[in-house]
């Protein structure tokens, strides 16, 4: 079953703006981390989270974690076209494998 | 180039028939899986190997098989019992799973249509 599941399911914005997503999960979790997929391609891992960490950056992607509410946030600043794709979270709980959602379809328009 | 590639990029079955998808991997990972993914939709765990001669079922095996006899190669058999073959096939590799990190490096994928 899919635990992660990723909102808005789709959104469009222009370059330069920023975008966020959102993902709420389950149960509870060791880590949660951010993939990224380019239109029929492999999926890109870009940042993990661990469940005693609260905000993590890498360039101009910024994550953070609420384990009390379980959710997980995506934000992408000074978004380029080229960050056009699907970006999906995906859980790790206790000792199980990577459990993904459904994705969110980024779309950044020149 | 250290990677994980998959072979072939799209591949077309006649019903009835099995067909076998490649996973390669040279960047020593102990850990493969081989996910599906329909249209729109996220990734769902076939199978995964966390060792040489050594595998489980993840949550949609039913239809599929797997083998790992090298620590570079995990294959994959779509069978004739699989009903909605159809589907975007990823296959990926980590360092041990059920550890608390490590990121999984996928291949670029087989699109597998049956005709």
């Amino acid at each position: 079953s899919q635990q992660g599941e990723e909102d808005p399911q789709a959104l469009s914005i222009q370059e330069g703006e920023n975008a966020t997503m959102n993902c709420s999960y389950k149960t509870s979790i060791n880590n949660l981390q951010w993939y990224r997929q380019n239109s029929g391609r492999g999926l890109v891992h870009l940042i993990l989270i661990r469940s005693n960490e609260r905000e993590k950056h890498s360039g101009r992607l910024r994550v953070t974690l609420d384990t009390s509410k379980k959710s997980s946030s995506l934000l992408i600043t000074a978004s380029r076209a080229a960050d056009t794709a699907s970006y999906f979270c995906a859980t790790l709980s206790g000792y199980s494998t990577l459990t993904f959602g459904k994705g969110t379809m980024l779309l950044v328009s020149p | 180039d250290g990677g994980i590639t998959q072979s072939p990029k799209y591949l077309f079955r006649k019903e009835g028939q099995n067909v076998t998808l490649s996973c390669e991997q040279n960047l020593n990972h102990d850990a493969m899986y081989w996910y599906r993914q329909d249209p729109g939709q996220g990734l769902r765990l076939i199978y995964y190997s966390q060792i040489v001669n050594d595998f489980q079922k993840g949550d949609i095996a039913e239809g599929y098989s797997v083998s790992r006899e090298k620590k570079e190669s995990f294959p994959l058999t779509v069978t004739s019992a699989q009903k909605n073959p159809t589907a975007f096939y990823l296959c990926a590799s980590s360092w041990a799973s059920g550890r608390k990190g490590y990121e999984q490096f996928f291949g670029p994928g087989t699109r597998l249509t049956v005709l």
